[in-house]
C-alpha cells in the first residue's frame, strides 16, 4: 500500500469546518483512500473511503485531487466530540490489512 | 444490530500467565482481524481469520501468540507466558463475507492488557 503523509496535529474551532489533508503521492490506480478516526481509548471508527470521485456521507466529505496524489477529509461543522486522531490509509482492493500511521490529532476548541 | 464485541475490556496478568482475548464479530460478518496498538503507536495488523481458517498471520509474533475463529463462538487471541512487552490495546475488527474493496472493517472497543 502507498505511504501516506499527514500533519501531526491541527486545531479547529467548534462549529467551523475541519479540513484534514493527506498526501499519497505514490498511490496506485487500484488503491482506495480510507479515513478512520480514533477517539481517545476507543476502537478506530470508519469515516469514509473513495477511489477517485469525491464522496460524501453523513459524517464527512472526501475530496480527492484529479491526479489522486492527495486528498482532504472535511468535517463540515466540527464539534467537541470530533476531537480524535484521524488516519488516512491507502489500501488496494484485494488487501485486507489496514496500515495505520501516526495520523493527525485534531483538537476541536470551544 | 450490535457492533463488534470484545471482552474483557481490561485484563491484568502477571508475567508468565496466559491471556485470552475474545471477539464476537458483527452479525453476518465472517471475517475477523486482530490489531495491536502499543503505547503511543498506531495499530499494527496481527492476523486475519475466517471461520475455522487462519488466512494471514504474518503480523503475529512467532512464539506465544495464537488465534482461532471456531465454527461456533467468538474469535480468541491467546497469549501464553505473557511478558511486560505484551502490554497493549488489542483491537478486533470484522467485515462482511464479501471482501470487495468496498467493505470497511468495523472495530470493537478493544481489550487493554496490562502485564505486571
Amino acid at each position: 500500500d502507498a505511504k501516506t503523509t499527514q500533519p501531526t496535529s491541527m486545531d479547529c474551532a467548534e462549529g467551523r469546518a475541519a479540513n484534514l489533508p493527506c498526501n499519497h503521492s505514490t498511490i496506485s490506480g487500484n488503491e482506495y483512500v480510507y479515513w478512520y478516526r480514533q477517539i481517545h481509548s476507543q476502537g478506530p471508527q470508519y469515516i469514509i473511503h473513495g477511489l477517485k470521485n469525491n464522496e460524501t456521507n453523513e459524517m464527512a466529505s472526501l475530496i480527492i485531487t484529479e491526479d489522486r496524489k492527495s486528498s482532504t477529509l472535511i468535517l463540515p461543522h466540527a464539534t467537541l466530540r470530533d476531537t480524535a486522531v484521524y488516519y488516512c490509509i491507502a489500501r488496494g482492493g484485494s488487501n485486507y490489512k489496514l496500515t495505520f500511521g501516526k495520523g493527525t490529532l485534531l483538537t476541536v476548541n470551544p | 444490530n450490535a457492533g463488534v464485541m470484545q471482552n474483557p475490556r481490561h485484563l491484568v496478568r502477571r508475567r508468565g500467565q496466559e491471556a485470552r482475548l475474545r471477539c464476537s464479530p458483527m452479525k453476518g460478518h465472517s471475517h475477523v482481524y486482530w490489531y495491536r496498538q502499543l503505547p503511543e503507536e498506531g495499530l499494527k495488523f496481527m492476523v486475519y481469520l475466517q471461520k475455522e481458517n487462519i488466512i494471514d498471520e504474518s503480523g503475529m509474533p512467532k512464539e506465544r501468540f495464537s488465534a482461532e475463529f471456531p465454527k461456533e463462538g467468538p474469535s480468541i487471541l491467546r497469549i501464553q507466558q505473557v511478558v511486560r512487552g505484551d502490554s497493549a490495546a488489542y483491537f478486533c475488527a470484522s467485515s462482511p463475507q464479501d471482501t470487495s474493496s468496498y467493505n470497511e472493517q468495523f472495530f470493537g472497543p478493544g481489550t487493554r492488557l496490562t502485564v505486571l
